[in-house]
Protein backbone atom coordinates (compact mmCIF):
# COMPACT_ATOMS: atom_id res chain seq x y z
CA UNK A 1 0.00 0.00 0.00
CA UNK A 2 0.79 3.77 -0.32
CA UNK A 3 3.37 4.85 2.14
CA UNK A 4 3.49 8.32 3.76
CA UNK A 5 4.17 10.90 0.89
CA UNK A 6 5.12 14.61 1.67
CA UNK A 7 5.55 17.65 -0.80
CA UNK A 8 7.17 19.15 -1.70
CA UNK A 9 10.44 17.00 -2.05
CA UNK A 10 12.48 20.48 -2.49
CA UNK A 11 11.78 23.85 -1.11
CA UNK A 12 14.13 26.51 -1.47
CA UNK A 13 13.14 30.06 -0.22
CA UNK A 14 14.35 33.55 0.37
CA UNK A 15 14.61 34.55 4.23
CA UNK A 16 11.59 35.97 5.38
CA UNK A 17 8.93 34.10 3.09
CA UNK A 18 6.66 32.13 4.49
CA UNK A 19 6.44 28.39 3.39
CA UNK A 20 4.20 25.47 3.81
CA UNK A 21 4.89 21.75 3.87
CA UNK A 22 2.20 18.89 3.66
CA UNK A 23 2.20 15.47 4.89
CA UNK A 24 -0.17 12.38 3.31
CA UNK A 25 -0.56 9.94 5.98
CA UNK A 26 -0.89 6.56 5.71
CA UNK A 27 -5.31 5.81 5.26
CA UNK A 28 -6.36 5.17 8.71
CA UNK A 29 -2.99 5.69 10.81
CA UNK A 30 -4.67 8.00 13.78
CA UNK A 31 -1.59 9.61 14.97
CA UNK A 32 0.87 11.88 12.77
CA UNK A 33 3.76 13.74 13.66
CA UNK A 34 6.71 16.04 12.55
CA UNK A 35 10.33 15.69 13.13
CA UNK A 36 13.60 17.82 11.83
CA UNK A 37 16.38 16.61 10.51
CA UNK A 38 19.56 19.25 10.74
CA UNK A 39 23.28 18.85 10.76
CA UNK A 40 23.42 21.05 14.08
CA UNK A 41 20.59 19.73 16.02
CA UNK A 42 20.20 16.07 14.58
CA UNK A 43 16.91 14.41 13.99
CA UNK A 44 14.07 16.59 16.87
CA UNK A 45 10.40 16.29 17.34
CA UNK A 46 8.55 18.93 16.55
CA UNK A 47 4.54 18.26 16.95
CA UNK A 48 2.55 15.32 16.79
CA UNK A 49 -1.54 15.23 16.53
CA UNK A 50 -3.52 11.86 18.36
CA UNK A 51 -6.86 11.47 16.78
CA UNK A 52 -9.28 14.09 18.01
CA UNK A 53 -6.72 15.31 20.88
CA UNK A 54 -4.98 18.43 21.49
CA UNK A 55 -1.99 18.34 19.38
CA UNK A 56 1.73 18.14 21.62
CA UNK A 57 3.66 21.00 20.56
CA UNK A 58 6.22 21.21 22.98
CA UNK A 59 8.58 20.50 20.20
CA UNK A 60 8.05 23.75 18.04
CA UNK A 61 11.09 25.86 18.25
CA UNK A 62 9.68 28.92 17.93
CA UNK A 63 5.93 30.77 17.34
CA UNK A 64 6.90 30.93 13.67
CA UNK A 65 6.42 27.54 13.38
CA UNK A 66 2.73 26.21 13.48
CA UNK A 67 0.62 22.67 12.11
CA UNK A 68 -2.56 22.00 11.31
CA UNK A 69 -4.47 18.80 10.57
CA UNK A 70 -7.50 18.64 8.62
CA UNK A 71 -10.27 16.05 8.94
CA UNK A 72 -8.08 13.88 10.54
CA UNK A 73 -5.75 13.06 7.87
CA UNK A 74 -3.68 15.58 5.96
CA UNK A 75 -1.06 18.20 7.68
CA UNK A 76 0.39 21.29 7.00
CA UNK A 77 3.34 22.79 8.78
CA UNK A 78 3.83 26.26 8.02
CA UNK A 79 7.04 28.14 8.66
CA UNK A 80 6.17 31.98 8.78
CA UNK A 81 9.16 34.66 8.35
CA UNK A 82 12.07 31.68 6.93
CA UNK A 83 15.44 31.84 8.52
CA UNK A 84 18.77 30.36 7.17
CA UNK A 85 18.61 27.95 10.26
CA UNK A 86 15.09 26.66 9.41
CA UNK A 87 17.10 25.12 6.63
CA UNK A 88 16.93 21.22 7.45
CA UNK A 89 15.05 18.28 5.92
CA UNK A 90 11.27 18.27 7.82
CA UNK A 91 9.88 14.43 8.70
CA UNK A 92 6.38 13.20 9.11
CA UNK A 93 4.89 9.87 10.39
CA UNK A 94 2.69 8.28 11.20
CA UNK A 95 1.26 5.70 13.35
CA UNK A 96 -1.90 3.31 13.49
CA UNK A 97 -4.37 2.93 16.15
CA UNK A 98 -3.83 0.57 18.97
CA UNK A 99 -3.65 0.10 22.81
CA UNK A 100 -1.25 -0.90 25.61
CA UNK A 101 1.47 -1.72 22.70
CA UNK A 102 4.05 0.03 20.64
CA UNK A 103 3.14 1.93 17.46
CA UNK A 104 5.27 1.80 15.10
CA UNK A 105 6.02 5.04 12.88
CA UNK A 106 5.96 4.73 9.79
CA UNK A 107 8.37 8.07 7.81
CA UNK A 108 7.71 10.06 4.67
CA UNK A 109 10.60 10.95 2.77
CA UNK A 110 11.19 14.40 3.86
CA UNK A 111 10.92 17.61 2.00
CA UNK A 112 14.23 19.42 2.30
CA UNK A 113 13.95 23.16 3.04
CA UNK A 114 16.77 25.56 2.33
CA UNK A 115 16.75 29.26 3.35
CA UNK A 116 18.72 31.63 1.29
CA UNK B 1 15.34 15.26 30.18
CA UNK B 2 15.36 12.36 28.18
CA UNK B 3 18.07 12.11 25.58
CA UNK B 4 20.14 9.68 23.53
CA UNK B 5 23.71 9.40 23.08
CA UNK B 6 25.42 7.25 19.89
CA UNK B 7 28.66 6.53 19.13
CA UNK B 8 30.17 9.61 16.56
CA UNK B 9 30.46 7.90 13.13
CA UNK B 10 31.59 7.36 10.16
CA UNK B 11 32.11 4.21 10.80
CA UNK B 12 33.86 2.39 8.01
CA UNK B 13 33.80 -1.71 7.79
CA UNK B 14 35.00 -4.52 5.58
CA UNK B 15 32.30 -7.31 4.68
CA UNK B 16 31.56 -9.89 7.49
CA UNK B 17 33.26 -7.88 9.95
CA UNK B 18 31.85 -7.60 13.35
CA UNK B 19 29.68 -4.03 13.86
CA UNK B 20 28.94 -2.55 16.97
CA UNK B 21 27.19 0.92 17.63
CA UNK B 22 27.26 1.90 21.22
CA UNK B 23 23.95 4.10 22.43
CA UNK B 24 23.21 4.89 26.04
CA UNK B 25 20.21 7.07 27.33
CA UNK B 26 19.11 9.32 30.08
CA UNK B 27 15.33 8.75 31.12
CA UNK B 28 13.09 8.97 33.50
CA UNK B 29 10.70 6.26 34.14
CA UNK B 30 10.75 3.24 31.72
CA UNK B 31 11.39 4.16 28.13
CA UNK B 32 10.90 2.27 24.98
CA UNK B 33 14.23 2.09 22.86
CA UNK B 34 14.43 1.38 19.15
CA UNK B 35 16.57 1.66 16.15
CA UNK B 36 15.84 3.01 13.18
CA UNK B 37 17.76 2.65 9.41
CA UNK B 38 18.13 5.11 7.01
CA UNK B 39 19.70 3.60 3.74
CA UNK B 40 20.83 6.03 0.80
CA UNK B 41 17.93 7.95 -1.14
CA UNK B 42 15.17 6.47 1.55
CA UNK B 43 13.10 7.72 4.40
CA UNK B 44 13.62 6.62 8.40
CA UNK B 45 12.38 2.85 8.92
CA UNK B 46 12.30 0.84 12.08
CA UNK B 47 14.95 -1.95 12.41
CA UNK B 48 14.17 -3.25 15.74
CA UNK B 49 12.61 -2.17 19.13
CA UNK B 50 12.63 -3.33 23.04
CA UNK B 51 10.19 -2.10 25.28
CA UNK B 52 11.46 -3.54 28.46
CA UNK B 53 14.77 -4.26 30.57
CA UNK B 54 17.00 -7.31 29.23
CA UNK B 55 14.14 -7.50 26.39
CA UNK B 56 15.98 -8.33 22.89
CA UNK B 57 15.25 -6.48 20.28
CA UNK B 58 16.10 -8.46 16.55
CA UNK B 59 15.96 -8.12 13.05
CA UNK B 60 17.63 -8.77 9.84
CA UNK B 61 20.72 -10.30 12.03
CA UNK B 62 20.91 -6.78 14.07
CA UNK B 63 20.58 -7.28 17.74
CA UNK B 64 20.19 -4.73 20.76
CA UNK B 65 19.34 -5.67 24.53
CA UNK B 66 17.93 -3.26 26.56
CA UNK B 67 20.16 -2.71 29.64
CA UNK B 68 18.37 -1.24 32.81
CA UNK B 69 21.98 -1.31 34.45
CA UNK B 70 23.77 0.18 32.23
CA UNK B 71 21.07 2.19 30.37
CA UNK B 72 22.66 1.13 27.59
CA UNK B 73 20.98 -0.45 23.95
CA UNK B 74 23.94 -1.01 21.86
CA UNK B 75 23.55 -2.39 18.29
CA UNK B 76 25.02 -5.48 17.04
CA UNK B 77 25.52 -7.88 14.33
CA UNK B 78 27.45 -10.47 13.18
CA UNK B 79 29.00 -10.30 9.83
CA UNK B 80 27.57 -7.38 8.01
CA UNK B 81 27.15 -6.81 3.90
CA UNK B 82 27.53 -3.78 1.49
CA UNK B 83 23.87 -3.46 1.72
CA UNK B 84 23.92 -2.80 5.50
CA UNK B 85 25.44 0.50 4.65
CA UNK B 86 23.05 3.29 6.47
CA UNK B 87 22.92 5.61 8.90
CA UNK B 88 21.94 4.13 12.19
CA UNK B 89 19.30 5.88 14.41
CA UNK B 90 19.02 5.03 18.51
CA UNK B 91 15.91 6.46 19.89
CA UNK B 92 13.56 6.07 23.20
CA UNK B 93 10.29 6.53 23.56
CA UNK B 94 9.49 7.83 27.48
CA UNK B 95 6.20 6.41 27.57
CA UNK B 96 5.60 2.77 28.12
CA UNK B 97 3.78 0.28 25.78
CA UNK B 98 1.21 -0.28 28.61
CA UNK B 99 0.18 3.69 28.01
CA UNK B 100 -1.91 4.21 25.09
CA UNK B 101 -1.55 7.18 22.55
CA UNK B 102 1.12 8.27 20.36
CA UNK B 103 4.73 8.66 21.44
CA UNK B 104 7.23 10.95 20.11
CA UNK B 105 10.82 9.95 19.92
CA UNK B 106 14.06 11.06 21.21
CA UNK B 107 16.74 10.70 18.73
CA UNK B 108 20.42 10.35 18.95
CA UNK B 109 22.80 12.38 16.12
CA UNK B 110 23.17 9.43 14.19
CA UNK B 111 25.98 6.63 12.92
CA UNK B 112 26.78 6.55 8.98
CA UNK B 113 28.21 3.07 8.62
CA UNK B 114 29.56 2.26 5.02
CA UNK B 115 30.78 -1.31 4.39
CA UNK B 116 33.35 -1.91 1.76
CA UNK B 117 33.70 -5.24 -0.25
Amino acid sequence: GAGVSQSPSNKVTEKGKDVELRCDPISGHTALYWYRQSLGQGLEFLIYFQGNSAPDKSGLPSDRFSAERTGGSVSTLTIQRTQQEDSAVYLCASSPPGTYSYNEQFFGPGTRLTVL
Amino acid sequence: GNSVTQMEGPVTLSEEAFLTINCTYTATGYPSLFWYVQYPGEGLQLLLKATKADDKGSNKGFEATYRKETTSFHLEKGSVQVSDSAVYFCALSSKPPIIQGAQKLVFGQGTRLTINP
